[in-house]
């Protein structure tokens, strides 16, 4: 059964943690994105993958990194560094003819 | 840079009627991909519809088409025979051929009344 899966489906952060989220495909996909989602907006970019040991920076990359190290995974993590990081996060991937599939999203809260 | 524009931030329509999602776009782009995007109060994002900009042709999925103006820069999408799933936010995207950077718009949320 292919698809995209993520993890956790919520999670809590304090402040000055580090925390990462999961993103697993198996869809032998070979680019892999990551967004944010606030109340109200569309989605804006944060990092995407075209291939293994490779990334760009999207529009919000600040307080954040990613790495990808095998073509089924990409995972990202929140730093300390990103100031107001309440958001709701996906994860999608494409086989680079324009669709993007995405998986069901991790809800990240600061306490 | 290429924006998308969704101008109804809410929309309701009776079960089993027609509505139309409006959406606008900006590029400079003559090859690119629109989408529209579903998202259930679950909160994950399905593909409901998919045009390619060479394609004259309207694309058409069960109960959801679209009305593609290039010229326009305009893609609207029409459910016809509505349904009480079908309530939820609906985002309209773009991405140009080759790019990795798909931009949404700011979704319509669509109520579904029986």
């Amino acid at each position: 059964d292919g698809g995209i899966t993520q993890s956790p489906k919520y999670l809590f952060r304090k402040e000055g943690q580090n925390v990462t989220l999961s993103c697993e495909q198996n869809l032998n996909h070979d680019a892999m994105y990551w967004y944010r989602q606030d109340p109200g907006q569309g989605l804006r970019l944060i990092y995407y993958s075209q291939i293994v040991n490779d990334f760009q920076k999207g529009d919000i990359a600040e307080g954040y990194s990613v790495s990808r190290e095998k073509k089924e995974s990409f995972p990202l993590t929140v730093t300390s560094a990103q100031k107001n990081p309440t958001a709701f996060y996906l994860c999608a991937s494409s086989i680079g003819e324009g669709t993007q599939y995405f998986g069901p999203g991790t809800r990240l809260t600061v306490l | 840079a290429q924006t998308v524009t969704q101008s109804q931030p809410e929309m309701s329509v009776q079960e089993a009627e027609t509505v139309t999602l409006s959406c606008t776009y900006d590029t400079s782009e003559s090859n690119y991909y629109l989408f529209w995007y579903k998202q259930p109060p679950s909160r994950q994002m399905i593909l409901v519809i998919r045009q390619e900009a060479y394609k004259q042709q309207n694309a058409t999925e069960n109960r959801f088409s679209v009305n593609f103006q290039k010229a326009a820069k305009s893609f609207s999408l029409k459910i016809s025979d509505s349904q009480l799933g079908d309530t939820a936010m609906y985002f309209c995207a773009f991405i140009a051929y080759n790019n990795n950077d798909m931009r949404f718009g700011a979704g319509t949320r669509l109520t579904v009344k029986p």
